[in-house]
């Protein structure tokens, strides 16, 4: 079965320095993968996806960045973090883009001081 | 630009209620549309995908409904329990370019 691993579960980086979430999905081959970012009370904001090695679409223009050095990861990076960084960050994949539902991993909550 | 929208953002109700949450979205070139639950602190669990050419789906104590043309579905919980406790997300698929369009969520409390 399909497994998706996000880490870490929770991180507190001060306003400057760089960031790196990283995502990995075992038991499945050229998934779709997702970045997004939940705010209290509001829906997810999309951003970043990616249908294969190397491609990534950005859907809102900020200081984060996505890479996808593999087939099944996926890297959410920043130089520099600001306050506005802060939130929930989930990763998700899916098989396919409209005939399966997204599955997500258990999010990180980043802290920016 | 769609917009979806979930009335109410919570809802408090006794074990044992059958009950009912809506989504609504304003541009009905849907693809399909998702219900999705969040407990606190975690990532979202997939319920139930509902394709644009089908009027509902069914999974348990599970059924939504989708009605395109009016822009609206249903997410009908029976014989609710205090498991059920979590919010609950429903999600749009675009037809032109297959982006997911998410509502804010409504928050469900089952009480004892």
């Amino acid at each position: 079965s399909q497994t998706i691993h996000q880490w870490p579960a929770t991180l507190v980086q001060p306003v400057g320095s760089p960031l790196s979430l990283e995502c990995t999905v075992e038991g499945t081959s050229n998934p779709n993968l997702y970045w997004y970012r939940q705010a209290a009370g509001r829906g997810l904001q999309l951003l970043f996806y990616s249908i294969g090695i190397g491609q990534i679409s950005s859907e809102v223009p900020q200081n984060l960045s996505a890479s996808r050095p593999q087939d099944r990861q996926f890297i959410l990076s920043s130089k520099k973090l600001l306050l506005s960084d802060s939130g929930f960050y989930l990763c998700a994949w899916s098989p396919d883009r409209g005939n399966s539902p997204l599955h997500f991993g258990n999010g990180t909550r980043l802290t920016v001081t | 630009k769609q917009e979806v929208t979930q009335i109410p953002a919570a809802l408090s109700v006794p074990e044992g209620e059958n009950l009912v949450l809506n989504c609504s979205f304003t541009d009905s070139a849907i693809y399909n549309l998702q219900w999705f639950r969040q407990d606190p602190g975690k990532g979202l669990t997939s319920l139930l995908l509902i394709q644009s050419s089908q009027r509902e789906q069914t999974s348990g104590r599970l059924n939504a409904s989708l009605d395109k043309s009016s822009g609206r579905s249903t997410l009908y919980i029976a014989a609710s329990q205090p498991g059920d406790s979590a919010t609950y997300l429903c999600a749009v698929l675009m037809d032109s370019n297959y982006q997911l369009i998410w509502g804010a969520g409504t928050k469900l409390i089952i009480k004892p």
